[in-house]
């Protein structure tokens, strides 16, 4: 299995990001791809995700306003774009199956982006 | 939303001794199917979380049996029964049975 982000993003304040996330060796219908962040130094948080399924999303009450994760079948990759970005938002983005049962769990490398004017 | 205390925050261990990091949650986490879905997960520096243990006590595939999870409704544990140099790192804890999905604060292991 191979899950593979897209690369760094330093972004102005007020603009957006649009980060990608593919994946193989597994059916990517199979599992939702969830989207959770890391700020500098600090834990991880949860931001929201998709059911590549059926494209239902949900999301974190504290991104909903201006995160949007996609899902698109016919690559296998799933996006995740925020909006209205400041400095708060500078953290390392992961993509993950983030599975509550069954015995494999996948998670990315990671996406950096930097927020500065 | 579901907040998850973990402690300690900060944990030195001596190498080849047993450590232990408590997760408590501010509502149960029995699910309506009847499942508790707690996970921990191990993050070594520089690289991206890995889940160790869902459902409490269920191990990932490929982790080692020196980690366990224990636990029920609002009060889990993870046990390292005898701690390698590997173990250095971040564990955490998230729960997996309310919407949005939260996670503690973190655990720090280090060796002494």
């Amino acid at each position: 299995v191979q899950v593979v982000q897209s690369g760094t993003e330093v972004k102005k304040p007020g603009s957006s990001v649009k980060i990608s996330c593919k994946i193989s060796g597994y059916i990517f219908t199979d599992y939702h791809m969830h989207w959770v962040r890391q700020a500098p130094g600090k834990g991880l948080e949860w931001m929201g995700r998709v059911d590549p399924e059926d494209d239902e999303t949900s999301y974190a009450p504290k991104f909903q306003d201006r995160v949007i994760i996609t899902a698109d079948t016919s690559t296998d990759t799933s996006y995740m774009e925020l909006t209205g970005l400041t400095s708060e938002d500078t953290a390392m983005y992961y993509c993950t199956t983030l599975r509550v049962a069954g015995a494999v769990d996948y998670w990315g490398h990671g996406t950096q982006v930097t927020v500065s004017s | 939303d579901v907040v998850l205390t973990q402690s300690p925050l900060s944990l030195p261990v001596t190498l080849g001794q047993a450590a232990s990091i408590s997760c408590r949650s501010n509502q149960s986490l029995v699910d309506s199917d009847g499942n508790t879905y707690l996970n921990w997960f191990q993050q070594r520096p520089g690289q991206s979380p890995r889940r160790l243990i869902y459902k409490v006590s269920n191990w990932e595939s490929g982790v080692p049996d020196r980690f366990s999870g224990s636990g029920s409704g609002t009060d889990f544990t993870l046990k390292i029964s005898r701690v390698e140099a590997a173990d250095v790192g971040i564990y955490y804890c998230m729960q997996g049975t309310h919407w949005p999905r939260t996670f503690g604060q973190g655990t720090k292991v280090e060796i002494k």
